[in-house]
């Protein structure tokens, strides 16, 4: 079983729509966790990135972070069509660590 | 700041062949990772320099790769006797340990086709 598991999609939606995108994890050591997007055949670009329990919200994006339950979840409202692409979720245990992913979920906004 | 720069973005070889793959980190970022991604699925850890000490390895780092980063500057990951399975995309990102030492910024990674 991997450390991280992530639904691989695809999630359909309609343009306007909330993105609800989850990740669960194995491991209490981790205490850093990030949200990153990549479109088709390109680098991974950090959108979020939180420390330990708690909700941070950037824009159109919100983070949650509950360690209790070992799961994470991104939300990002209004959706647009240049939202479409693979979210992937990462976390480490100390700063500077090396970052463990999840599978990534394909996302498709729908015009 | 120009970003993490890896190359070349595209390599095809024969299986057998050697690879070289470079990578120039974010300036000032002393730390250096380097990660496969292969379709569908998330990046994986390789290895990580910490200036131009290799602190971590991963056990997918097969005695057929070698990651090099002199002087703390650009690193270099070379495969040899490369395989089919070695097809990939190879991604570096670097970060630096100042602030929060944690924002790990990922190049627009490099794709090897073994054929």
């Amino acid at each position: 079983q991997k450390e991280v598991e992530q639904d691989p999609g695809p999630l359909s939606v309609p343009e306007g729509a909330i993105v609800s995108l989850n990740c669960t994890y194995s491991n209490s050591a981790f205490q850093y966790f990030m949200w990153y997007r990549q479109y088709s055949r390109k680098g991974p670009e950090l959108l979020m990135y939180t420390y330990s329990s708690g909700n941070k919200e950037d824009g159109r994006f919100t983070a949650q972070v509950d360690k209790s339950s070992k799961y994470i979840s991104l939300f990002i409202r209004d959706s647009q069509p240049s939202d479409s692409a693979t979210y992937l979720c990462a976390m480490n245990k100390a700063a500077g660590n090396k970052l463990t992913f999840g599978g990534g979920t394909r996302v498709l906004v729908k015009p | 700041d120009t970003g993490v720069s890896q190359d070349p973005r595209h390599k095809i070889t024969k299986r057998g062949q050697n690879v070289t793959f470079r990578c120039d980190p974010i300036s000032e970022h002393n730390r250096l990772y380097w990660y496969r991604q292969t379709l569908g699925q998330g990046p994986e850890f390789l290895t990580y320099f910490q200036n131009e000490a290799q602190l971590e390895k991963s056990r997918l780092l097969s005695d057929r790769f070698s990651a090099e980063r002199p002087k703390g500057s650009f690193s270099t990951l070379e495969i040899q006797r490369t395989e089919q399975g070695d097809s990939a995309m190879y991604l570096c990102a670097s970060s630096s340990d100042r602030g929060s030492g944690n924002t790990i910024y990922f190049g627009e990674g490099s794709w090897l086709t073994v054929v």
